[in-house]
C-alpha cells in the first residue's frame, strides 16, 4: 500500500475554468476529507464521505465546488468557473474509522494557481 | 478567535536547543494531533493524543484536558526538524487547524 495518493500534483489554469482533482485514499478505509489550505494558513476542512455518502459539507464550499465518491474508493473534488481566490492547497485525508481511530493519512495533496 | 490557537507562529532556534510549541483550543474535542509539514506541502502525523503524554525519539506531547491545552516539545533540536508544526483537534469527526508554527533551526 502506498498510502493516499492525489491527482496532479500541481495545476495552473485560467480563471474560468473548470477544474477536477482525484484522490485515491488507502484502500479499506471508508472514510475520506478534503481540505483547502492557503498560503500562510493552516488547513480549513471541505467535505467528508464515509463510504461512498458525503455526511458534512463546509459553508466554505460554495455551490461551484462539488464533490463525489461514487463507489467508495476514489474521490473527485470539482471547482466549476474558478476564481483567483480558489487557488490553495488542497488536501485529500483518509482514516480506517473504526470505533476508537480517529488518525487521518494525508495525500501529498494538488496545488492549484489560477491566474 | 479562531477555535484553535497556536504560539509562538514562527520561532528560530540554534541547534541543539529545546523548543516547545503551545496550542489552546475552545472546542469540545474526542483527540488532538500534532502534524508536521514541510515545503512542499505533503503533512506528515507526529502524534494523536487524547489524554496525558506521548514521547516518540525526540518528539513529546502532552496535553491538559481541562485546561484544554497542548504542547509539543522538541529536545535536542536538529537543522531538520525545520518544517511547520500544526496543531489540529478532532471535533464532530472532522480537523480543525491551527495556523501552524514555522520553525528553522540553524545549525
Amino acid at each position: 500500500d502506498t498510502g493516499v495518493s492525489q491527482d496532479p500534483r500541481h495545476k495552473i489554469t485560467k480563471r474560468g475554468q473548470n477544474v477536477t482533482f482525484r484522490c485515491d485514499p488507502i484502500s479499506e478505509h471508508n472514510r475520506l476529507y478534503w481540505y483547502r489550505q492557503t498560503l500562510g494558513q493552516g488547513p480549513e476542512f471541505l467535505t467528508y464521505f464515509q463510504n461512498e455518502a458525503q455526511l458534512e459539507k463546509s459553508r466554505l464550499l460554495s455551490d461551484r465546488f462539488s464533490a463525489e465518491r461514487p463507489k467508495g474508493s476514489f474521490s473527485t473534488l470539482e471547482i466549476q468557473r474558478t476564481e483567483q481566490g480558489d487557488s490553495a492547497m488542497y488536501l485529500c485525508a483518509s482514516s480506517p474509522r473504526d470505533r476508537q481511530s480517529y488518525e487521518q493519512y494525508f495525500g501529498p495533496g494538488t496545488r492549484l494557481t489560477v491566474t | 478567535k479562531n477555535e484553535v490557537e497556536q504560539s509562538p507562529q514562527n520561532l528560530t532556534a540554534q541547534e541543539g536547543e529545546f523548543i516547545t510549541i503551545n496550542c489552546s483550543y475552545s472546542v469540545g474535542i474526542s483527540a488532538l494531533h500534532w502534524l508536521q509539514q514541510h515545503p512542499g506541502g505533503g503533512i506528515v502525523s507526529l502524534f494523536m493524543l487524547s489524554s496525558g503524554k506521548k514521547k516518540h525519539g525526540r518528539l513529546i506531547a502532552t496535553i491538559n484536558i481541562q485546561e484544554k491545552h497542548s504542547s509539543l516539545h522538541i529536545t535536542a533540536s536538529h537543522p531538520r526538524d525545520s518544517a511547520v508544526y500544526i496543531c489540529a483537534v478532532v471535533n464532530t469527526d472532522k480537523l480543525i487547524f491551527g495556523t501552524g508554527t514555522r520553525l528553522q533551526v540553524f545549525p
